[in-house]
């Protein structure tokens, strides 16, 4: 079956924008993971959602970073008034339930901030 | 921030011989997981164990875990100029923890043929 997509492959934005990042999880997963990965560096969790209780927020970097999952199934990402520190790889990841512990990630979105 | 701490950085070997990659960890886990990842992009998942396991294998993987030294050890053998990639390894640290991983800094592996 299809796995994890994300939208768009890569951006490249002006700091101060706004942008979004869309987030398709395998049909049927419940739960759902943001990270982000700067240049050679390892994964930062972000944003965590598992059906319709109240998401976890612990790793986002600041109150600019927000996310919502709609039905329970796409997530979006949104970034407000972007600064040069954002550029990165942003990975979803989705599991068919909280208990599976395998987390089965999209290609991710590069980010650029100019 | 990051749990884990792998080493090496880099590791460079020749196809054919084996591959050691190392990862060590700060606070109690409910299980580490080892991840692959091709140029920069999408990570795929190669083996999980469990915190009561202390060895692992799956095809040319084998993974150890020492929970007394909080560290993991990832060897492929018989590398091929395929198994180049980045290795990361990741830690879930319970139920109470939503099942977020916290990533190692990861490995990146050259395998010249």
């Amino acid at each position: 079956g299809a796995g994890v997509s994300q939208s768009p492959s890569n951006k490249v934005t002006e700091k101060g924008k706004d942008v979004e990042l869309r987030c398709d999880p395998i049909s049927g997963h419940t739960a759902l993971y943001w990270y982000r990965q700067s240049l050679g560096q390892g994964l930062e969790f972000l944003i965590y959602f598992q059906g319709n209780s109240a998401p976890d927020k612990s790793g986002l970097p600041s109150d600019r970073f927000s996310a919502e999952r709609t039905g329970g199934s796409v997530s979006t990402l949104t970034i407000q008034r972007t600064q040069q520190e954002d550029s990165a790889v942003y990975l979803c990841a989705s599991s068919p339930t909280r208990r599976v512990e395998t987390q089965y990630f999209g290609p991710g979105t590069r980010l650029l901030v100019l | 921030s990051q749990q884990g701490e792998e080493d090496p950085q880099a590791l460079s070997i020749q196809e054919g011989e084996n591959a050691t990659m190392n990862c060590s960890y700060k606070t109690s886990i409910n299980n580490l997981q080892w991840y692959r990842q091709n140029s920069g992009r999408g990570l795929v998942h190669l083996i999980l164990i469990r915190s009561n396991e202390r060895e692992k294998h799956s095809g040319r993987l084998r993974v150890t875990l020492d929970t007394s030294k909080k560290s993991s050890s990832l060897l492929i053998t018989a590398s091929r100029a395929a198994d180049t990639a980045s290795y990361f390894c990741a830690t879930e640290g319970g139920y109470n923890q939503g099942g977020k991983l916290i990533f190692g800094q990861g490995t990146e592996l050259s395998v010249k043929p």
